[in-house]
């Protein structure tokens, strides 16, 4: 079956632009992750879904950054006044219900600040 | 912060075992040992997990000492497509899945 999907792949835009990253899970899976990647770094957590709602966004950088899920399926994480330090590979994972369940992860979307 | 430790990288033959140690000397009783590799430019992808007893599946072998504070991923015959960055994880099976990452091991398989 299909795995996690996510748009556009890359994404350039300039410092104080507003932009929007598309995640599509796999169906049925009622959690979902953001997690952002820096170069050279392992991946770190932003917030998760269960359901439609965030039950975590602890990882959240600031108030900058907002994700919604308004159906419970797709996600999209809002970035406003974008920086230069924004610049990273933002995640995408789904899995099926429990903590423990695996996590499915996407491609990631490459955002590039200029 | 990640509560594992692990060596910033390996080095492995193709075809023999590869061995990838873990230390996570804090870890709680309900946190389960994850593993999750990343292969360049792809996003990470499971492995196995284990809580006190050594796992196997098709991909992999688990091996967790009894004071569950270290544990050793095995690759048995590795391949050039096991290149990656290896990542071994503790996680809480209560507190919603949250994967903390560490620097990871990048494991370099040699032909």
């Amino acid at each position: 079956g299909a795995g996690v999907s996510q748009t556009p792949s890359n994404k350039v835009t300039e410092k104080g632009k507003y932009v929007e990253l598309r995640c599509d899970p796999i169906s049925g899976h009622t959690a979902l992750y953001w997690y952002r990647q820096s170069l050279g770094q392992g991946p770190e957590f932003l917030i998760y879904f269960q359901g439609t709602g965030a039950a975590d966004d602890s990882g959240l950088p600031n108030d900058r950054f907002f994700a919604v899920r308004p159906e419970g399926s797709v996600s999209t994480l809002k970035i406003q006044r974008t920086e230069r330090g924004d610049s990273a590979v933002y995640l995408c994972a789904s899995s099926q219900y429990r903590s423990t369940d695996t996590q499915y992860f996407g491609p990631g979307t490459r955002l590039t600040v200029l | 912060d990640a509560k594992t430790t692990q060596p910033p990288s390996m080095d492995c033959a193709e075809g023999r075992a590869a061995n990838l140690p873990c230390n996570h000397s804090t870890i709680s009783g309900n946190e389960y040992v994850y593993w999750y590799r990343q292969i360049h430019s792809q996003g990470p992808q499971y492995i196995i997990h284990g809580l006190k007893n050594n796992e196997t599946n098709e991909m992999a072998s688990l091996i967790i000492t009894e004071d569950r504070k270290s544990s050793t991923l095995i690759l048995p015959h590795a391949t050039l497509r096991d290149t990656a960055v290896y990542y071994c994880i503790a996680l809480p099976f209560n507190q919603g899945g949250k994967l903390i990452f560490g620097q990871g091991t990048e494991l370099s398989v040699k032909p």
